[in-house]
């Protein structure tokens, strides 16, 4: 079954430390995945997508994600974390053909001081 | 800058009443959908409707009907509230039903007691 996974339930990083958040899909073809976020309180906010093409993709807030079709993977990263960063990030697919953004369980993003 | 609107913000009601939340964009997309995430943070589609039309219906309770009076907006009702219907309701648009972005709004959160 079509599916994306998060296998990191919570991270905690130090504040100007960087920081990587996993995610693998499972799907025979290409398909089209984004990387979201929620702060408290709030709905969800795009940090960036990919489309097929160049593998790295660069987002908002300095975040950037890198896909790659042999691990099935679209990992997150940033260079260094800042306290706003604080939150809940979604990894999430569309599927050719589907109808709808499937997500991921989420991954909660704390930083320490 | 929001662009989906969401009322009421927070709701609570007992077990058995009827409850209806309202969505509306200002976009001018076509797509429109609801999600549940729940206390885990999960996220779920339920419905979503592309100009008035419905075009995704996951498993959800019968109690569960969506309302779309024209492309910027869509409802969702629930008859008889049950204790499981506790959660966070989404509402997102996206310009068409095809691999695009969503834009969220900042949901109406349920509390059924």
């Amino acid at each position: 079954a079509q599916s994306v996974t998060q296998p990191d339930a919570r991270v905690t990083v130090s504040e100007g430390a960087s920081l990587q958040l996993r995610c693998k899909y499972s799907y025979f073809g290409t398909p089209y995945l984004f990387w979201y976020v929620q702060y408290p309180r709030q709905g969800l906010q795009l940090l960036l997508k990919y489309y097929p093409g160049d593998p790295v993709v660069q987002g908002v807030n300095g975040f950037e994600a890198e896909f790659s079709k042999s691990n099935s993977s679209f990992h997150l990263r940033k260079a260094s974390v800042h306290w706003s960063d604080w939150a809940v990030y979604f990894c999430a697919v569309w599927y050719q053909g589907g109808r709808a953004l499937i997500f991921g369980t989420g991954t909660t993003v704390s930083v320490s001081p | 800058e929001t662009a989906v609107f969401q009322t009421p913000n927070y709701h609570v009601t007992q077990v058995g009443n009827e409850v209806s939340f309202n969505c509306k964009q200002t976009l001018g997309h076509d797509t429109m959908y609801w999600y549940k995430q729940d206390s885990k943070k999960l996220l779920k589609i339920m419905f979503s409707y592309n100009n008035k039309q419905l075009i995704v219906n996951e498993t959800v309770p019968r109690r569960f009907s969506p309302q779309s009076s024209d492309k910027a907006h869509l409802n969702l009702r629930i008859k008889s509230v049950e204790p499981e219907d506790s959660a966070v309701y989404l509402c997102a648009s996206s310009l068409d039903s095809f691999q695009n972005t969503l834009y969220f709004g900042a949901g109406t959160r349920l509390s059924v007691l």
